[in-house]
């Protein structure tokens, strides 16, 4: 079956950097998706990763690992307007059909 | 570009009403459609998906059904609604390319509670 696991909650200080985990089981990989999801609103698409290694764009980086099961985003720079949640998902069922995490949540403080 | 438009943004329905949700996508076409529900806290949950006209999978078994009349529009439906059917309610399309599916662009999403 499918399985993702994200830490529930993550606080970290305005300017600095956090990197937020994320571990899979999966039964045919065809990538894993990031999402930023800020309460009551609509998930926006961060990244993808289908090849191992980082993939940076800005001040949002992700990372992957298929043989361990594993991805990170890293966001540098943290700003007040970053605090949202983070959704890890992978697509399965022929590419179809996409699993979502439970989300992380992050909250940024001054 | 692309845009997707679904609606209301909100609904206060009661037990035993019906519910139609509606979703249509513009500036693409063949799109694979989904409806997804989210909980408080929680992720979201794939309740049905698409991948044209008049073909829908069902990913769990409930109190909802869905349809998709036109290329573009989805419609999320139930002639009886629930307490258990609170929840925010998101529709979302996305492409194939090489094989590989794409990421998914969601509508603003629809609060529903029943009372």
């Amino acid at each position: 079956g499918q399985n993702i696991d994200q830490p529930t909650e993550m606080t970290a200080t305005e300017g600095a950097i956090v990197q937020i985990n994320c571990t899979y089981q999966t039964s045919g990989f065809n990538g894993l998706f990031w999402y930023q999801q800020h309460a009551g609103e609509a998930p926006t698409f961060l990244s993808y990763n289908v090849l191992d290694g980082l993939e940076e764009k800005g001040r949002f980086s992700s990372f992957l690992s298929r043989s361990k099961g594993y991805s990170y985003l890293l966001l540098k720079e943290l700003q007040m307007k970053d605090s949202a949640s983070y959704l890890c998902a992978i697509p399965w069922g022929g590419g179809f059909k996409t699993i979502f995490g439970a989300g992380t949540r992050l909250f940024v403080k001054a | 570009s692309q845009t997707i438009h679904q609606w209301p943004a909100t609904l206060v329905q009661p037990v035993g009403s019906p519910l139609s949700l509606e979703c249509t996508v513009e500036g693409t076409s063949n799109p694979n459609l989904y409806w997804y529900r989210q909980a408080a806290g929680r992720g979201l949950q794939l309740l049905f998906y698409s991948v044209g006209i008049g073909q829908i999978s069902s990913e769990v078994p409930q109190n909802l059904s869905a349809s998709r009349p036109q290329d573009r529009q989805f419609i999320l439906s139930s002639k009886k609604l629930l307490l258990s059917d609170s929840g925010f309610y998101l529709c979302a399309w996305s492409v194939v390319w090489r094989s590989l599916n794409t990421e998914a662009f969601f509508g603003q999403g629809t609060r529903l509670t029943v009372v």
